[in-house]
């Protein structure tokens, strides 16, 4: 298995909903990411988990929260989005940090209504 | 504070044309240099990785080569095709300090026409 897969592939919410998005690999690889990509804009670092242990955190608003329940699984968890959080969730990972190719996801394409 | 400046921003060509994406950063103290391609709306696939003491990569049409001194890196494509429309980001990891974080030119969107 040589991918990273996300669901779901588009999500629209309310800005008082609660949802999550899944990322899961089974590459072994120990580090993993969050990026935000807005339309025709380069991808921006959200947050990078390396060997389940939350070692960046790009100053994300705290509507935003990642987990890592184990070393193939990162989910993120939305709550009281705002209509700009609107975007695509690119995760990707790596072998180990720093080291590699980075191999991204499809994306999850939010919209927050 | 690393940047990263991808020129041109869009490129339209005919097929079968040879073509140059370039890729400037400004601080030459770089751990690896990489080149993603992208389709509208879905993520990035990697390309070519090139590592801080390489002076090229090469798979398959593409090309890229590094000159770390100078901070530029070019993505070099051959015999282009319409299949290779898409749009092309580079990224660097700066060396020193945390090797997590990669840095991201804005893209040149290439057209490439039958």
């Amino acid at each position: 298995d040589t991918e990273v897969t996300q669901t779901p592939k588009h999500l629209v919410m309310g800005m008082t909903n609660k949802k999550s998005l899944k990322c899961e690999q089974h590459m072994g690889h120990r580090a993993m990411y969050w990026y935000k990509q807005k339309a025709k804009k380069p991808p921006e670092l959200m947050f990078v988990y390396s060997y389940e242990k939350l070692s960046i955190n790009e100053s994300v608003p705290s509507r935003f929260s990642p987990e890592c329940p184990n070393s193939s699984l990162l989910n993120l968890h939305l709550h009281a989005l705002q209509p700009e959080d609107s975007a695509l969730y690119l995760c990707a990972s790596m072998i180990q940090p720093g080291a590699n190719v980075l191999t991204f996801g499809a994306g999850s394409r939010l919209t927050v209504l | 504070k690393q940047e990263v400046t991808q020129i041109p921003a869009a490129l339209s060509v005919p097929e079968g044309e040879n073509l140059v994406l370039n890729c400037s950063f400004t601080d030459s103290a770089i751990y690896n240099l990489q080149w993603f391609r992208q389709d509208p709306g879905k993520g990035l696939t990697s390309l070519l990785l090139i590592q801080s003491s390489q002076r090229e990569q090469t798979s398959g049409r593409l090309n890229a080569s590094l000159d770390k001194s100078s901070g530029r890196s070019t993505l070099y494509i051959a015999a282009s095709q319409p299949g290779d429309s898409a749009t092309y980001l580079c990224a660097v990891v700066n060396s020193g300090g945390s090797n997590y974080k990669l840095t991201f030119g804005k893209g040149t969107l290439l057209t490439v026409n039958p």
